[in-house]
């Protein structure tokens, strides 16, 4: 199975900050890479697919990117909104994998 | 608009089978794979399985023989059973639609005596 690690498990950080998570591939994933955000009791709601395409309804302070096996999503201006649970997913092979998570928090 | 619920038990002692049911409305079961997502304490989110829009499975080798998915296309239900439950199965069930752009609310599924 392919492993998705992903990082930083808890990220702190202030409201305006430019946040970025990372999840690296154990193997070549193309862009078969989404994004979703969780909030406490709720549904993961997709962010971002195709590794960097916004998903409907989704600000654009939001964007994900590819540097080689190892994927991002930046919050350009973090809002108290945003602070959630964020998770990454890829669908390149099956079964598909999730990343362990990040838990985004205010500092 | 597209919706997607879960119903199902909220407790299920181990050994046994557990049944949820996925209804979903705003958009036809023949033309989406659907897919099964559980989130659990000790392994977080894990893909389970999918139910094409032909009606073909697929499913994770994790949950081996244990796990069946189908559907009633005429009630817009998919199906999960998986049987000889375990503690470890504690957690909440998700259906979501093929590009994972719908999700349900989930059920929390408790194994336990």
């Amino acid at each position: 199975d392919i492993q998705m690690t992903q990082s930083p498990s808890s990220l702190p950080a202030s409201l305006g900050d430019r946040v970025t998570i990372t999840c690296r591939a154990s193997q070549d994933i193309g862009n078969y890479l989404r994004w979703f955000q969780q909030k406490p009791g709720k549904s993961p709601r997709l962010m971002i697919y195709g590794a960097t395409n916004l998903a409907a309804g989704v600000p654009s302070r939001f964007s994900g990117s590819r540097s080689g096996s190892d994927y991002s999503l930046t919050i350009s201006s973090l809002e108290s909104e945003d602070m959630a649970d964020y998770y990454c997913l890829q669908s390149k092979e099956s079964p598909d994998t999730f990343g362990a998570g990040t838990k985004l928090e205010l500092k | 608009q597209v919706q997607l619920k879960e119903t199902g038990p909220g407790l299920v002692q181990p050994t046994q089978t557990l049944s949820i049911t996925c209804t979903v409305s705003g958009f036809s079961l023949t033309s989406y794979y659907m897919q099964w997502v559980r989130q659990t304490p000790g392994k977080g989110l894990e893909w389970m399985g999918f139910i094409r829009s032909g009606g073909s499975t697929e499913y994770n080798s994790e949950f081996k023989s244990r796990l069946s998915i189908s559907r009633d296309t005429s009630k817009n239900q998919v199906f999960l059973k998986m049987n000889s439950l375990k503690t470890e199965d504690t957690g909440v069930y998700y259906c979501a639609r093929a590009n994972w752009d719908y999700w349900g609310q989930g059920v929390m599924v408790t194994v336990s005596s």
